[in-house]
């Protein structure tokens, strides 16, 4: 099984759906993260937090929000869904700052 | 606005030869860089990190870091079909700044 486990893996939603990723993780880490994957603009960090009670905005906050509901679980929700966050999403985790960063598998998220 | 840059290629290189991936990066006082790989639809998997400036092998993979250039490497020596992949890099600003940020990735094409 995966450490970092996220769901769904593949999901296709219309335009002002609410859509919730959810990621839980294994690896006993403090630290999570979400990033979002697009073609030729790379990794771009949505929101991290550093344990339950720590969320921090990241590079491309906006139209997103998440919730830390316990150390193993971080969730990425988009409240009203727009096709430019088409994309593919990444949850991660690490042991510290400046740590190595492991990845989820990754979900696939279509706006229509 | 702290960047990290990379070519993006593609970087075509026979089977056997030597692959060189090069990252610039923005902020003198970033502290720890890493290289990751990921395969097309797949998350990124960490090659190697490094913290100090010089080299640092594992295996076929050489990390090379000169903090005074503002500059990391990658090496890949007998390069493989295998390796043919996206190699991101990654950078850690420090100073309590946590996550990575990553480049856009190089293209790295093995020719059999």
């Amino acid at each position: 099984d995966a450490d970092v486990t996220q769901t769904p893996r593949n999901r296709i939603t219309k335009t002002g759906k609410r859509i919730m990723l959810e990621c839980s993780q294994t690896k006993g880490h403090d630290r999570m993260y979400w990033y979002r994957q697009d073609p030729g603009l790379g990794l771009r960090l949505i929101y991290y937090s550093f344990d339950v009670k720590d969320i921090n905005k990241g590079e491309i906050s906006d139209g997103y929000s998440v919730s830390r509901q316990a150390q193993a679980k971080f969730s990425l929700s988009l409240e009203s869904a727009i096709p430019n966050q088409t994309a593919l999403y990444f949850c991660a985790t690490s042991g510290g700052s400046g740590n190595t960063i492991y990845f989820g598998e990754g979900s696939w998220l279509t706006v229509v | 606005q702290k960047e990290v840059e990379q070519n993006s290629g593609p970087l075509s290189v026979p089977e056997g030869a030597i692959a060189s991936l090069n990252c610039t990066y923005s902020d003198r006082g970033s502290q720890s860089f890493f290289w990751y790989r990921q395969y097309s639809g797949k998350s990124p998997e960490l090659i190697m990190f490094i913290y100090s400036n010089g080299d640092k092998e594992d295996g076929r993979f050489t990390a090379q870091l000169n903090k005074a250039s503002q500059y990391v490497s990658l090496l890949i020596r007998d390069s493989q079909p295998s390796d043919s992949a996206t190699y991101l890099c990654a950078v850690n600003w420090g100073g309590g700044a946590d996550g990575l940020t990553f480049g856009k990735g190089t293209h790295l094409i093995i020719q059999p």
